[in-house]
C-alpha cells in the first residue's frame, strides 16, 4: 500500500542554517506530494506542494521537488528562523479514491535557535 | 479563508464515558476527515464523510463513529472512551486540498 517515511527529529539548528528534511514515498501510479507544518498549539497548514514529477513546489522561501526517479519530496530551505520552529509532515494523495485522502508521514520536529 | 472549528481545544473525561467532538466548516466541501495524532506516528485516519449522512472506514475505526447530518458538520463519537485514546484529534475538510482545524487535545482517565 501506499506509504510516506521521514526522516525522525528532533532536528536542531541555529538561525540561519541550511535545512533539508528528507521524505520518500511508495505509491502506485502518480500521487500528490505535500509539506504541511503544525506549529505549537495549532493545527496543519499546508506549506507546499507539487502534483506531478519534476514540480517543484515553494512557499515561504521553502522549497521541494517531486522526484519521481528518487520517489523522494525533500524539504529545504537556505536559511533558516526560529520563527521556523514547528513540525513537519510530508503527505501524498494518489487521488484515485476521489476523496483526496492523505497519506501522512510520522512528522519532523524542527527547533531552531538564535 | 476556509476556516474549520473544533468545538474544543482541551477535554478530560473518564474512561466509560461518551465522548463527542464536533467539527464544523464554512467552505462547503463535500469532503470531510477525522484524524489523530500521535507522537511517531503521524497522522492517522480513523474515519471521513463525502457527503451528508454518507462515511467511510479509514484506518483506524476501532472504537469510534461518527455522523454527519448537515454538510458543514462532522462529529467524531467515542462510545466507550478508554485510555488508549488519549490523543489529539485533528478535523479536515476537502476541497483540492485538506484544510485544519486546531486540534482538540483528549484526556481519558
Amino acid at each position: 500500500g501506499n506509504s510516506v517515511t521521514q526522516m525522525e527529529g528532533p532536528v536542531t539548528l541555529s538561525e540561519e542554517a541550511f535545512l533539508t528534511i528528507n521524505c520518500t514515498y511508495t505509491a502506485t501510479g502518480y500521487p500528490s506530494l505535500f509539506w504541511y507544518v503544525q506549529y505549537p498549539g495549532e493545527g496543519l497548514q499546508l506549506l507546499l506542494k507539487a502534483t506531478k514529477a519534476d514540480d517543484k513546489g515553494s512557499n515561504k522561501g521553502f522549497e521541494a521537488t517531486y522526484r519521481k526517479e528518487t520517489t523522494s519530496f525533500h524539504l529545504e530551505k537556505g536559511s533558516v528562523q526560529v520563527s521556523d520552529s514547528a513540525v513537519y509532515f510530508c503527505a501524498l494523495s494518489d487521488g484515485t479514491d476521489g476523496y483526496n485522502k492523505l497519506i501522512f508521514g510520522a512528522g519532523t520536529r524542527l527547533a531552531v535557535h538564535p | 479563508d476556509v476556516k474549520v472549528t473544533q468545538s474544543s481545544r482541551y477535554l478530560v473525561k473518564r474512561t466509560g464515558e461518551k465522548v463527542f467532538l464536533e467539527c464544523v466548516q464554512d467552505m462547503d466541501h463535500e469532503n470531510m476527515f477525522w484524524y489523530r495524532q500521535d507522537p511517531g506516528l503521524g497522522l492517522r485516519l480513523i474515519y471521513f464523510s463525502y457527503d451528508v449522512k454518507m462515511k467511510e472506514k479509514g484506518d483506524i475505526p476501532e472504537g469510534y463513529s461518527v455522523s454527519r447530518e448537515k454538510k458543514e458538520r462532522f462529529s467524531l463519537i467515542l462510545e466507550s472512551a478508554s485510555t488508549n485514546q488519549t490523543s489529539m484529534y485533528l478535523c479536515a475538510s476537502s476541497g483540492l486540498e485538506q484544510y485544519f482545524g486546531p486540534g482538540t487535545r483528549l484526556t481519558v482517565t
